[in-house]
């Protein structure tokens, strides 16, 4: 069946180095794709998506583009901030038929440190 | 506008006590989701309501777990003869439309403790 696979965390950063979360997913048909985030004590909030391949979803300074041939989604940030410390999530939408379900990954924490 | 919200936004009860979990979706929105998120993982799917009729619940784990929507706005998850590996994070989300490109909003989530 679909599934989604992030890297482990917790990702460690200093203050304004770059960021990259590895997202790559398995699915039958053309999934949409997202990012979600969970900050502290907060629900979780759409980041950025990606509806088709070669799209590239942008928000708050992170990107993200929808790659078919690679099967992924990798959450970039050029210069990430203390308060960019939350829990990411890589989801997609469907299974086969199912177009609204999400798949999810099982997050990966960031900290950033300042 | 107001977001989802979830009420309770704890509940800690006894094994084998019935519990309810209310969600409030943003208003307008006709799709609404359940999904259960254990610790240190991703939420998993429940259930989907399109109005008021439950049009996926494939992802109930077992006849214990039910859910209703009866004027297709408010939701309420109902858990029978609670286990301990019921504990999780019920999260409630809802959608203008449904479709692989639309946008769930979720709510803050109902933290169940069973003991």
């Amino acid at each position: 069946g679909d599934s989604v696979t992030q890297m482990e965390g917790p990702v460690t950063l200093s203050e304004e180095a770059f960021l990259t979360i590895n997202c790559t997913y398995t699915a039958t048909g053309y999934p949409s794709l997202f990012w979600y985030v969970q900050y502290p004590g907060e629900g979780l909030q759409l980041l950025l998506k990606a509806t088709k391949a070669d799209d590239k979803g942008s928000n708050k300074g992170f990107e993200a583009t929808y790659r078919k041939e690679t099967t992924s989604f990798h959450l970039e940030k050029g210069s990430v901030q203390v308060s960019d410390s939350a829990v990411y999530f890589c989801a997609l939408s469907g299974r086969g038929g199912s177009n609204y379900q999400l798949i999810w990954g099982a997050g990966t924490k960031l900290i950033i440190k300042p | 506008g107001a977001g989802v919200s979830q009420t309770p936004s704890n509940k800690v009860t006894e094994k084998g006590k019935y519990v309810e979990l209310r969600c409030d979706p943003i208003s307008g929105h006709t799709a609404l989701y359940w999904y259960r998120q254990s610790l240190g993982q991703g939420p998993e799917f429940l259930i989907y309501f399109q109005g008021t009729g439950a049009a996926d619940d494939s992802g109930l784990p077992n006849d214990r777990f039910f859910a209703v929507r009866p004027e297709g706005s408010v939701s309420t998850l109902k858990i029978q003869r609670t286990e301990r590996g019921d504990s999780a994070v019920y999260l409630c989300a809802s959608s203008f439309n449904t479709g692989g490109t639309d946008t769930q909003y979720f709510g803050p989530g109902t933290r169940l403790t069973v003991l």
